[in-house]
């Protein structure tokens, strides 16, 4: 069965809203998850590293304030994508790892109209 | 930086026949190599991984090559299904990191 698990599905939003993507954990404490982001025909581009407790690591070229990353308890982390912009629709999938084993989350498409 | 593809080189196979989806990786420090499976719509799914201890390393139906000296990692997929249509993609972890740099991504077609 799955072991991680992502909310919202899929989601369509206005040019200029905010939306919140969830990443959760299943039956596992992660203190660390990852986030990466996928263009239509493209490969995954890791955005940031999500610690538990202390700030998230960016990846160059990632804009910190505009992709807020919260990762409050050890089963969830969240992805805010501030005042979205067409250019930010993408698919939007997280990482967890148990042992030496990575586990994604089934993806987050958005679509920014 | 990340590896990005542009595009998605496509392989098409007819059903039953072996295929091999090949990767060339980028960074001659990384020691950990695993190949994904990608359906549309879904998260990447794990194959099967190798160390850079290890030229060769086989699973149920897969066979995962890896050749150090030229960077270049191939994955074989014996007896192709349909339910094996999917992007794969390749990733390399450099040494004593939990980042994973992933592959531009080949379509693999099978045909019936």
């Amino acid at each position: 069965g799955a072991v991680v698990s992502q909310h919202p599905s899929w989601v369509i939003c206005k040019s200029g809203t905010s939306v919140k993507i969830e990443c959760r954990s299943l039956d596992f404490q992660a203190t660390t998850m990852f986030w990466y982001r996928q263009f239509p025909k493209q490969s995954l581009m890791l955005m940031a590293t999500s610690n538990e407790g202390s700030k998230a690591t960016y990846e160059q070229g990632v804009e910190k304030d505009k992709f807020l990353i919260n990762h409050a308890s050890l089963t969830l982390s969240t992805l805010t994508v501030t005042s979205a912009h067409p250019e930010d629709s993408s698919f939007y999938i997280c990482r967890q790892d148990r042992g030496e084993t990575q586990y994604f989350g089934p993806g987050t498409r958005l679509l920014v109209l | 930086g990340e590896s990005v593809g542009l595009h998605l080189p496509t392989l098409s196979v007819q059903e039953g026949d072996n295929s091999i989806i090949n990767c060339a990786y980028s960074n001659s420090a990384s020691d950990y190599f695993i190949w994904y499976k990608q359906e549309s719509g879904k998260g990447p799914q794990f194959i099967i991984d190798i160390r850079s201890n290890m030229d060769k390393r086989q699973g149920q139906r897969v066979t995962v090559l890896l050749n150090k000296t030229v960077k270049h990692l191939s994955l074989q997929i014996a007896a192709t299904q349909p339910g094996d249509s999917a992007v794969y993609f390749c990733a390399e972890s450099p040494l004593n990191s939990y980042k994973l740099i992933f592959g531009s991504g080949t379509r693999l077609l099978v045909r019936p």
